[in-house]
């Protein structure tokens, strides 16, 4: 299976500031890697897939980056509906794998 | 706009099997996404994925939930369902079924049903 892994696990942050969250992979995964958001409560949300892709409806404040093992999410500018937990995935592979999250809050 | 919603026994005894189905609106279970997705989790845990059927035919699941996980397709009803067997405490969360609209999974699951609660008591 291909591990991975996300850091921090969590982070403290403020309205306005730029966030970068950070997915490695166990192995190559080429551009197969997806974020989620999850609110609580709530399934996730598909922001980024195929590594740089936004998807559709999602804010452009949201980007991702990566290729390989290394992967990162950056919120540009953190507005306060970005307070959740985001989540990697890798879709190179079955079984399909998620990263442990990164919870931002305040 | 296709939606999913997931159904079935919120309450199961250990060693029993629980049994869920995903209901698919606004499209079609042969017409959409070239796979459907069980993914759970577990109180206060991340995500894990149980498996999904593919439209190959095929259906792939998690080697750690070992042989216990049934996927299967009912087009005539435009749903998929899950069995999971001799389910433990271990098995307790939340229990989401998902697909990437008419594309591929490769590019994430971008359509999510709201989850319902499984609790193994």
């Amino acid at each position: 299976d291909i591990q991975m892994t996300q850091s921090p696990s969590s982070l403290s942050a403020s309205i306005g500031d730029r966030v970068t969250l950070t997915c490695r992979a166990s192995q190559s995964i080429t551009s197969y890697l997806n974020w989620y958001q999850q609110k609580p409560g709530k399934a996730p949300k598909l922001l980024i897939y195929a590594a740089s892709s936004l998807q559709s409806g999602v804010p452009s404040r949201f980007s991702g980056s990566g290729s390989g093992t290394d992967f990162t999410l950056t919120i540009s500018s953190l507005q306060p509906e970005d307070f959740a937990t985001y989540y990697c995935q890798q879709s190179y592979s079955t079984p399909l794998t998620f990263g442990g999250g990164t919870k931002v809050d305040i | 706009q296709l939606q999913l919603q997931e159904s079935g026994s919120g309450l199961v005894k250990p060693s029993e099997t629980l049994s869920l189905t995903c209901a698919i609106s606004g499209g079609s279970i042969s017409s959409g996404g070239d796979s459907w997705s069980w993914i759970r989790q577990p109180p206060g845990k991340g995500l894990e994925w149980i498996g999904h059927f593919h439209h190959s035919g095929n259906t792939y699941s998690n080697p750690s939930l070992d042989s216990r996980v049934t996927i299967s397709v009912d087009r005539s009803k435009n749903q998929f369902s899950l069995k999971l067997s001799s389910v433990t405490a271990a098995d307790t969360a939340v229990y989401y079924c998902a697909t990437r609209a008419g594309s591929s999974f490769r590019y994430g699951m971008d359509v999510w049903g709201p989850g319902t609660t499984v609790t193994v008591s």
